[in-house]
This record gives C-alpha cells, sequence and structure tokens, in this order.
C-alpha cells in the first residue's frame, strides 16, 4: 500500500523559505499514472491546491502562489519537495502531499499533513 | 481560478438523507466529469469518498453518492450515522492543469 510523508521545519521565519519534502514508500514516484500534489490548509479553514509535478519534472502550480512557489521531484530518492519563498503568517497551514491520479485528476492517497508555522 | 461554492454547513438527524451541493462555473465543473469529494474529521488528512462524479473507491460506503447537473456537484448521504460527522470538500479539474477545491461544508447533526 503506498504511504506518503512530509517532513521538514515546522517553524519558519516571515520572509524566508518554507522547504517541505514528501517520501513516497510502497510505490515508485515514476509511475506514469500519477502526478505528485501539494495540497494546504489553513487553520479552521478548507483545501488549497499549491500545485504539482510529474516524474519528468512537468510541474504545475495554482496561479495565486505560482510566483513563489517551486515542485522537484528527485527519483533516486523517491521524493518530491516543496519551496515557497518569501512566506508571510498568512502561509501558516497544515502542508499535505497527496498523489494525484492523471486518468482522473483525482488525489487518491494523502500524507498525514506537516504543521508549518510562520512567525519571527 | 474560483474556488467553488459549497454551504457552509449542513445538519440533518441519524438515518436521514442530506445532500450537499457544490456550485462551480462552466469552466470547471460544468465543463468536465472530473468531480472528487473529500471527508475530513478533525485532525486528520481528507479521505476520498467519490471521484468523476458518482464513482465510489473501493471500501467506502455505498450511503455516499455524488451526480451532478450542469454547473452543481451534489454529494448525497443516505442513512446518516455518528461517524458520517466530518467536514467534506469537494474537488474540479478546472482546464489547463488546474484544480479547485470547494470552501468545504460541516456535516452535523440536528
Amino acid at each position: 500500500q503506498l504511504q506518503l510523508q512530509e517532513s521538514g521545519p515546522g517553524l519558519v521565519k516571515p520572509s524566508q523559505t518554507l522547504s517541505l519534502t514528501c517520501t513516497v514508500s510502497g510505490g515508485s514516484v515514476s509511475s506514469d499514472d500519477y502526478y505528485w500534489s501539494w495540497v494546504r490548509q489553513h487553520p479552521a479553514r478548507g483545501l488549497e491546491w499549491i500545485g504539482y509535478i510529474y516524474f519528468s519534472g512537468s510541474s504545475y502550480y495554482s496561479p495565486s502562489l505560482r510566483s513563489r512557489t517551486s515542485i522537484s521531484v528527485d527519483t533516486s530518492k523517491n521524493q518530491f519537495s516543496l519551496k515557497l519563498t518569501s512566506v508571510t503568517a498568512a502561509d501558516t497551514a497544515v502542508y499535505y502531499c497527496a498523489r494525484l491520479v492523471s486518468d482522473t485528476s483525482t488525489f487518491d492517497i494523502w500524507g498525514r499533513g506537516a504543521m508549518v508555522t510562520v512567525s519571527a | 481560478q474560483s474556488a467553488l461554492t459549497q454551504p457552509a454547513s449542513v445538519s440533518g438527524s441519524p438515518g436521514q438523507s442530506i445532500t450537499i451541493s457544490c456550485t462551480g462555473t462552466s469552466n470547471d465543473v460544468g465543463r468536465y466529469d472530473l468531480v472528487s469529494w473529500f471527508q475530513q474529521h478533525p485532525g486528520k488528512a481528507p479521505k476520498l469518498i467519490i471521484f468523476d462524479v458518482t464513482k465510489r473507491p473501493s471500501g467506502v460506503s455505498p450511503r455516499f453518492s455524488g451526480s451532478k447537473s450542469g454547473s452543481t456537484a451534489s454529494l448525497t448521504i443516505s442513512g446518516l450515522q455518528a461517524e458520517d460527522e466530518a467536514d467534506y470538500y469537494c474537488c474540479s479539474y478546472a482546464g489547463r492543469w488546474f484544480v479547485v477545491f470547494g470552501g468545504g461544508t460541516k456535516v452535523s447533526f440536528l
């Protein structure tokens, strides 16, 4: 059974870069049937799509976050990563990594989530 | 891409059926049969319960069903049970590789 696990600092200072990694186990990030995604959830609020990447490196981002977001994939480590630059308190959220099925644009498997707080 | 519109809350009595709406536009829900629904309990990750408007993943209760009319998708929960109290989110493909979520609906008992 494929599992996803987020890792990274839980506290980031304002104006710095938020960096998270998602490790894929029980499956391969190199599968051509899936995209690898990031979704966030602000405290007590809804889900917000950040972006996703294909194993080839092709990536797609939410228009509202595109200028500050970069998603990369490391097939040798079976991981993919998120970088969000110039963070503010508004970026405080739980960050989820998720698998997106390419045929149906469905997020079918999710990680447990990583809480990231932006504070000095 | 604007968020899909869901009611903030829906309530029902145990055993009743409830329906949650998810309204988009002709560019997302209205154009693609690629609507999914997620259930989220407090402190937990979202769980996929419906995809491709009407399909249920293996292991999801048949009490959950999905439909779509025009630019509005709907999730119906039949025979409401205690464990159905949760937040529910819709999601749609919006073209040009974009995905958009709804704002979420809290389901509770009357």
